[in-house]
């Protein structure tokens, strides 16, 4: 059975850091394109990035060079590290499978909570 | 403003045919195909449609979607309570290189 798992998301101060993750299980991660997509509260959703089966990553430009996608094939794990981090950041993360490339995204986790406040 | 455009709002009563309007731009639905998700209340996104009008295994054939120029359609027939929820559109933007969603569509069953 597909499972993605996030964790990681808290409270942060705006200029602040933090690394979600997102736990598969049921198959590789490698051997997909995993993205991670935000919906601040009560809006819709937002692509933020996606590392590709190949390794290859690209992020959307509301949060280039402030955030890096990585991999654990070991641990068959996907990371989002967050840098100075913004208000507008605040949202629930969600990490995503795509079913043949990017999208589709056929599997989601349920979600961890950032919020950005001082 | 999201990138595609959904109506904020759509309504209908349980038996009725509801549709979903998805309206974008030649550098997204013009060129790629659209997908459709559902989001009920305090869960993760849900594939409904892929492809325009492919439905993963387990969705009900009530519904369906549909394709031309740069707009898409969603439509529910039959509807009932739990298809209250939101709805959101996405594609493949050539511009912005990476996928782009509607701003969502939500759907009260009265």
């Amino acid at each position: 059975e597909v499972q993605l798992v996030e964790s990681g998301g808290g409270l942060v101060q705006p200029g602040g850091s933090l690394r979600l993750s997102c736990a598969a299980s049921g198959f590789t991660v490698s051997s997909n394109y995993m993205s991670w997509v935000r919906q601040a509260p009560g809006k819709g959703l937002e692509w933020v990035s996606v590392v590709y089966s190949g390794g290859s990553t690209y992020y959307a430009d509301s949060v280039k060079g402030r955030f890096t996608i990585s991999r654990d094939i070991s641990k068959n794990t996907v990371y989002l590290q967050m840098n100075n981090l913004r208000a507008e950041d605040t949202a629930v993360y969600y990490c995503a499978r795509g079913i043949r490339g990017v999208i589709p995204f056929d599997y989601w986790g349920q979600g961890t909570l950032v919020a950005v406040s001082s | 403003q999201s990138v595609l455009t959904q109506p904020p709002s759509a309504s209908g009563t349980p038996g009725q045919r509801v549709t979903i309007s998805c309206s974008g731009s030649s550098s997204n639905i013009g060129r790629n195909s659209v997908d459709w998700y559902q989001q009920l209340p305090g869960t993760a996104p849900k594939l409904l449609i892929y492809s325009n009008d492919q439905r993963p295994s387990g969705v009900p054939d009530r519904f369906s979607g549909s394709k031309s120029g740069t707009s898409a359609s969603l439509a529910i027939s039959g509807l009932q309570s739990e298809d209250e929820a939101d709805y959101y559109c996405a594609t493949w933007d050539d511009v912005l290189n990476g996928p782009v969603f509607g701003g969502g569509t939500k759907l009260p069953v009265l």
